[in-house]
This record gives structure tokens, C-alpha cells and sequence, in this order.
């Protein structure tokens, strides 16, 4: 159980145009779903938190206008990079939390397989 | 501020027993996670730990001294399949996951 899936899994676009991943929670609700950037090398860096119903709420330094975080129901959230430059190819990873698990352990986050970006 | 701090590398030799330490200082405290983490894929969960003590999962286990804001994964009978990175991260009072830069593995023959 508890399988995150993202989708597309690699991407490759031009610069200027926008970008949509999603990241769906198969077998489980996922109130809280973050997103994830991780450049070559180095740790996962949290982006963003993404609450279903709700506005995400972004962690400094993340343009809330360049990326776009859409948790329209308990399964799915997307999150699109807007206007995309080079500087954004990375790998995006999601992860998403139960929603009805109630133990510390439950606080567990799922990841998905991540999706690598590269901007030409 | 918060803060984990964890070896950025080490090297070991098939067959043999590794230990990668965590220290941790955040906002409150929800228990300790360990993830591995192959090159060019997603974190893959391993541990929990919020209670001191020992926790042991087949060649994997990991410990906690809440007082001391310590961890670490002990990784016994090493194969070559487990080089990887291994990332600690320390939940927060707002359940948030602070995570360690990473300690990347390298397994020798």
C-alpha cells in the first residue's frame, strides 16, 4: 500500500513554456501533499506544502507565481512550473502524508518516483 | 534555528557494519525518519524512531537519544546494493520533515 505516483517522469521543454507534473496518491487520501526540488548532489529542498481545498503554502525564496500548486481533491496535486528557464531543470519529487493514519509513524511521507525536468 | 548534520560521505567494504550518525536541533520534535535514496530516484522510507532506544529491522537499525539530539542507521552485512545516500530528517511541532543534506554510501568489494 501507500503508493505515490507522478507523472510525467521525465520531461523536456523549451524555455518560456510552462510545465505541469502530477503527483496522485493511488491507494490512500492524502490531505498534505509537498513538493520537492533536488538539484545533482545535494538534499531535497521542500517547496512548497500543499493542502487539499486550500492555498499551498510556499517556503521562502519559492515564487509562488512561477510555481503553481493545485491540491483540487485528496489524491491528486499538481504543480506547474510556469515560464520555465534552465535554472529550473531539476529533479521534482512529491510525497504525501495519510490523511487518516493517527500514529507518530503515520507522519511517514510517501514519495513518488519523481520527475526530472530539463529546460533547453 | 533548525539544523541536521550528518557526514557527507563514507566509504565501507561488503560484508561489513556502517554506522551514520545524525545530530538534529529544530522546533519541537516528532521522531527521527532515515530514507535511502538511490541516484536519479525518490527517497525510499526505512525508519522511524520518536522513543530512545534501538529499533531493528533485518540488517537495518536505527537509535535515538532524544536528550542528546542524536541518531544514527546502522547498516550490518553490507552489499553492494546499498550504496546509496542515506537522508535523516527530524519532524517538527508543525509534523514538518527538516531534512540532513545526506550521507552518501559508497560500498567497496
Amino acid at each position: 500500500g501507500a503508493v505515490v505516483s507522478q507523472h510525467p517522469s521525465r520531461v523536456i521543454c523549451k524555455s518560456g513554456t510552462s510545465v505541469k507534473i502530477e503527483c496522485r496518491s493511488l491507494d490512500f487520501q492524502a490531505t498534505t501533499m509537498f513538493w520537492y526540488r533536488q538539484f545533482p548532489k545535494q538534499s531535497l529542498m521542500l517547496m512548497a506544502t500543499s493542502n487539499e481545498g486550500s492555498k499551498a503554502t510556499y517556503e521562502q525564496g519559492v515564487e509562488k507565481d512561477k510555481f503553481l500548486i493545485n491540491h483540487a481533491s485528496l489524491t491528486l496535486s499538481t504543480l506547474t512550473v510556469t515560464s520555465a528557464h534552465p535554472e529550473d531543470s531539476s529533479f521534482y519529487i512529491c510525497s504525501a502524508r495519510d490523511s487518516y493514519s493517527g500514529q507518530g509513524d503515520s507522519y511517514e511521507q510517501y514519495f513518488g518516483p519523481g520527475t526530472r525536468l530539463t529546460v533547453t | 534555528g533548525q539544523n541536521i548534520d550528518q557526514p557527507t560521505e563514507m566509504t565501507a567494504t561488503e560484508g561489513a557494519i556502517v554506522q551514520i550518525n545524525c545530530t538534529y536541533q529544530t522546533s519541537g520534535f516528532n521522531g527521527l525518519f532515515w530514507y535511502q535514496q538511490h541516484a536519479g530516484e525518490a527517497p525510499t522510507f526505512l525508519s522511524y524512531n520518536v522513543l530512545d532506544g534501538l529499533e531493528e529491522k533485518g540488517r537495518f537499525s536505527s537509535f535515538l537519544s532524544r536528550s542528546k539530539g542524536y541518531s544514527y542507521l546502522l547498516l550490518k552485512e553490507l552489499q553492494m546494493k546499498d550504496s546509496a545516500s542515506y537522508l535523516c530528517a527530524s519532524m517538527d511541532s508543525n509534523y514538518q520533515l527538516i531534512w540532513g543534506a545526506g550521507t552518501k554510501l559508497i560500498i567497496k568489494p
